[in-house]
């Protein structure tokens, strides 16, 4: 059984579009996360919920919207779609508290042409 | 800013050889961990190190952590092909457990 998962796996699409990111951890983790990782590989963090709620939004567009339906999963859905927004995006969990770990999704390689 | 830097960014060693990989980070933290990335997959957790801890083990794995130094290294012993990797270190300074990753170092190990 996959810890975490999303979907797609691939999304190539044209500017402008709208698409969305699904995440779904069966860890029973209360905290899930979006990473951002770019073409020089740096990861960066973009939101963090706890149990359905906002706690971190890192400076991220308003063009991206975070909807976190119950505790198990996190959708990303982003709009107007920028040639910037190229990257591979990663869904994480955790326990949440201090010193845990976090559990990556396979991550979703997002094209904009 | 990206909090954690490392070095080397590159690291190209023999199977059977010791790879040592190094973070620095710029503020106070609870943990650092690590991680590894295989090409075109997620991260996966190798090991996580308290502030309070200075050194911990797991397998084939050593972390060391200096937090007067603000540094960490990973070393890994016997490396395998299997090994070759993208190594991250990320830093979790207590703000919502957010992780705060370094650029990594691609381990290349040549059997």
């Amino acid at each position: 059984d996959t810890a975490v998962s999303q979907t797609p796996k691939y999304l190539v699409t044209q500017m402008g579009n709208d698409k969305s990111i699904k995440c779904e951890q069966n860890l029973g983790h209360d905290t899930m996360y979006w990473y951002k990782q770019d073409s020089k590989k740096f990861l960066k963090i973009m939101f963090s919920y706890n149990n359905k709620e906002l706690i971190i939004n890192e400076t991220v567009p308003n063009r991206f919207s975070p909807k976190s339906p119950d505790k198990a999963h996190l959708n990303l859905h982003i709009n107007s779609l920028e040639l910037g927004d190229s990257a591979v995006y990663f869904c994480a969990s955790s326990h949440g508290g201090t010193n845990t770990e976090a559990f990556f999704g396979q991550g979703t390689r997002l094209t904009v042409v | 800013s990206q909090q954690g830097e490392e070095d080397p960014q590159a690291l190209s060693i023999q199977e059977g050889e010791n790879a040592t990989m190094n973070c620095s980070y710029k503020t106070s933290i609870n943990n650092l961990q690590w991680y590894r990335q295989n090409s075109g997959r997620g991260l996966v957790h190798l090991i996580l190190i308290r502030s309070n801890e200075r050194e911990k083990h797991s397998g084939r794995l050593r972390v060391t952590l200096d937090t007067s130094k603000k540094s960490s290294s990973l070393l890994i012993t016997a490396s395998r092909a299997a090994d070759t990797a993208s190594y991250f270190c990320a830093t979790d300074a207590g703000y919502g457990n957010k992780l705060v990753f370094g650029a990594g170092t691609i381990l290349r190990v040549k059997s």
